[in-house]
């Protein structure tokens, strides 16, 4: 099983739709958890962190269910300039260090 | 306030031959982790440069190795390269507070290594 996993998609989505996607991790002991998005042959920007009571910006919302293992990105009201695709990275513990990793991402795409 | 810079941007290499790519972190942080992206995945974690060594390191072969100076910049050296080495190699960099978890990184360009 991969440490963190998440739905490639594509999410195909009209605008203005409510849409959230769901990345699993597998280490109990990850400690933080974040979201990254990334822009068609650029690098990883960060979107959010996710914190424990859940966190609110904007249009997104980004919440952690540490029994489940999951976080999870919800985006309303969706724009076009959202298309991209949404990485998960997780903290994890590794030699005195956290190492985040990451998911494949999940390709959005909003049509008109 | 410089972010993360790397160079080149893009270069073609042949099998075999070697590669250096070169990373400065954004100012104030001393933490240099490199990560491998190939089309369609996530960034693979390569290792991580703190205080001029090599701390973690990721399931990749010894012909991945690199360095980071005492400015806190950082080479990732590829040796012999092989075709599936081509993908966009991402240096990204932090500021390591001892058993803090959450510190956020911070991805440069990336560089696109095409190997034919």
């Amino acid at each position: 099983r991969k440490e963190v996993e998440q739905d490639p998609g594509p999410f195909n989505v009209p605008e203005g739709a409510t849409v959230a996607f769901n990345c699993t991790y597998s280490n109990s002991a990850s400690q933080s958890f974040f979201w990254y998005r990334q822009d068609c042959r650029k690098e990883p920007k960060l979107l959010m962190s996710v914190y424990s009571s859940g966190n609110e910006d904007g249009r997104f919302t980004a919440q952690l269910n540490r029994a489940s293992q999951y976080i999870s990105l919800l985006i309303r009201d969706s724009k076009l300039s959202d298309s991209a695709t949404y990485l998960c990275a997780v903290n994890s513990p590794s030699g005195g260090s956290y190492i985040p990793t990451f998911g494949r991402g999940t390709s959005l795409i909003v049509h008109p | 306030d410089a972010g993360v810079t790397q160079s080149p941007t893009h270069l073609i290499k042949t099998r075999g031959q070697q590669v250096t790519l070169r990373c400065s972190p954004k100012s104030g942080h001393d933490t240099v982790s490199w990560y491998q992206q190939a089309l369609g995945q996530g960034p693979q974690f390569i290792f991580q440069y703190y205080e001029e060594e090599e701390r973690q390191r990721g399931n990749f072969p010894d012909r991945f190795s690199g360095h980071q100076y005492p400015n806190y910049s950082s080479e990732l050296n590829v040796n012999a390269l092989l075709l599936g080495d081509s993908a966009l190699y991402l240096c990204a960099s932090t500021l390591r507070v001892t058993g803090v978890s959450g510190n956020t990184i911070y991805f440069g360009e990336g560089s696109w290594l095409t190997v034919v």
